[in-house]
Parts: structure tokens; C-alpha cells; sequence
């Protein structure tokens, strides 16, 4: 089956200080790899898109220099959260697609960051 | 506005009542995708639902596109269905991008 690991699940950074997260499609290539990001109390919003073929797509309030994404190969993906304040904090969510038009997205377990 | 607006914002229910959690769109669609939010914050695919009716267990998805909108409907309910449900579009230019709704909380009172 199809599956999105997520790595680390749970990390703590101290403020002004960055953190890397990983995730993984497992089972089949990911033609779209997606970073969302849930604040408290906030749903789920998106950070950057990655297609095949295409340069990744940063959301107007986030940009590449705040949240640089490395998409290597279609089964793995990374982001890095640099110089993290407490508005960062959150769960985020990679979602990875396996298809064009009308296709499921799966998503991992999530990173939770806490910035103290 | 907001382009997804799902209602109510929180429902609670006696166990065995049936559920009723709406989803309104004002955007073309492409597709149309249940969750349930784990407490943990981890997300279960409950549908995968463009358009038409779904059925998995107790529960059911109904998506009409011309009316721009999407349901799901959880009968029977249990104590263990209680957590959020969010609905998440993805506009028909829009590869891959989701657009979630603010989620339904839904508590089941045993």
C-alpha cells in the first residue's frame, strides 16, 4: 500500500535556531510532494508544492528562504525550517500524490514543532 | 472569504444518534477529500470523494459539485468517532494543493 513516513515526529528548538524534517513515500512515486502546516488552533494550511517537472511553489506567506525544500528523487523530500520563532510552531503535514488529475493524497504522521 | 467553510463549527451527540457534517465550497473542484484528525494531529483518509456517493462502514460521503457542496454522515455514531473531521478541496488548476476547511469537532457522549 501506499504510505508517507515523516521524520522526526516530535522536535523542540530553541528560538532563532532551525530544524530539518524528512518525509518519505513509501509504495509508489509521489508525482507531488506538499508541506502543510497546522498553528494552534488554525486548520491546515500550505507551505509549498512540489510537482514533477516543475520548480517548487512557495504560498504567499511563505517563502524559500524561510523554508528551503529539497525534493531529490520522487520518494523523499525535506524541508528546513531556519531561524524558527514561536509563530512556527506547529504540526506539519507532507502530503505525496501518485497521480496527475483526480488522484488521493496521502499524508504522513507529522512533525510537531516546538519552539521554547 | 474563506473558500471552504465546513458546519457546524462543533456538534455534540448521544451515542447511536447519527451525524450530519456539511461542507461548502466556492471554488471550482477537482476533488474533494474526507479526514479525521487523530488527537495526535495525524490525519486518516476517511474519503477520497470528487463527486457522487460513498459509503465505508457507517459512514458516508456525498458530494455534489453543482451545488458546491459535500457531506459526510457518520450513523450510529460511538464514543470513539468523537475528534475533528476536516474536508479538503482541490481546485481544478491546482495540482495538488489542498484547501482544508476549520474542521468539525464532534463529541460523542456515551
Amino acid at each position: 500500500g501506499a504510505l508517507v513516513y515523516q521524520y522526526p515526529r516530535r522536535t523542540i528548538c530553541k528560538s532563532g535556531t532551525s530544524m530539518r524534517m524528512e518525509c518519505q513515500a513509501v509504495g509508489f512515486q509521489a508525482t507531488s510532494v506538499a508541506w502543510y502546516r497546522q498553528s494552534p488552533q488554525k486548520t491546515f494550511e500550505l507551505i509549498a508544492l512540489s510537482t514533477v517537472n516543475s520548480a517548487i511553489k512557495y504560498e504567499q506567506n511563505f517563502t524559500q528562504e524561510k523554508f528551503p525544500i529539497s525534493h531529490p528523487n520522487l520518494s523523499f523530500s525535506s524541508m528546513t525550517v531556519l531561524n524558527a520563532y514561536l509563530e512556527d510552531r506547529g504540526l506539519y503535514l507532507c502530503g505525496a500524490r501518485a497521480g496527475q488529475n483526480y488522484a488521493e493524497q496521502f499524508f504522513g504522521p507529522g512533525t510537531r514543532l516546538t519552539v521554547l | 472569504g474563506q473558500q471552504v467553510q465546513q458546519s457546524p463549527a462543533s456538534l455534540v451527540l448521544q451515542e447511536g444518534e447519527n451525524a450530519e457534517l456539511q461542507c461548502n465550497f466556492s471554488t471550482s473542484l477537482n476533488s474533494m477529500q474526507w479526514f479525521y484528525q487523530r488527537p495526535g494531529g495525524s490525519l486518516v483518509s476517511l474519503f477520497y470523494n470528487p463527486s457522487g456517493t460513498k459509503h465505508s462502514g457507517r459512514l458516508t460521503s456525498t458530494t455534489v459539485i453543482k451545488e458546491r457542496r459535500s457531506s459526510l454522515h457518520i450513523s450510529s455514531s460511538q464514543t470513539t468517532d468523537s475528534g475533528t473531521y476536516l474536508c479538503a478541496l482541490e481546485r481544478d488548476y491546482n495540482q495538488g494543493k489542498l484547501i482544508f476547511g476549520q474542521g468539525t469537532k464532534l463529541s460523542i457522549k456515551p
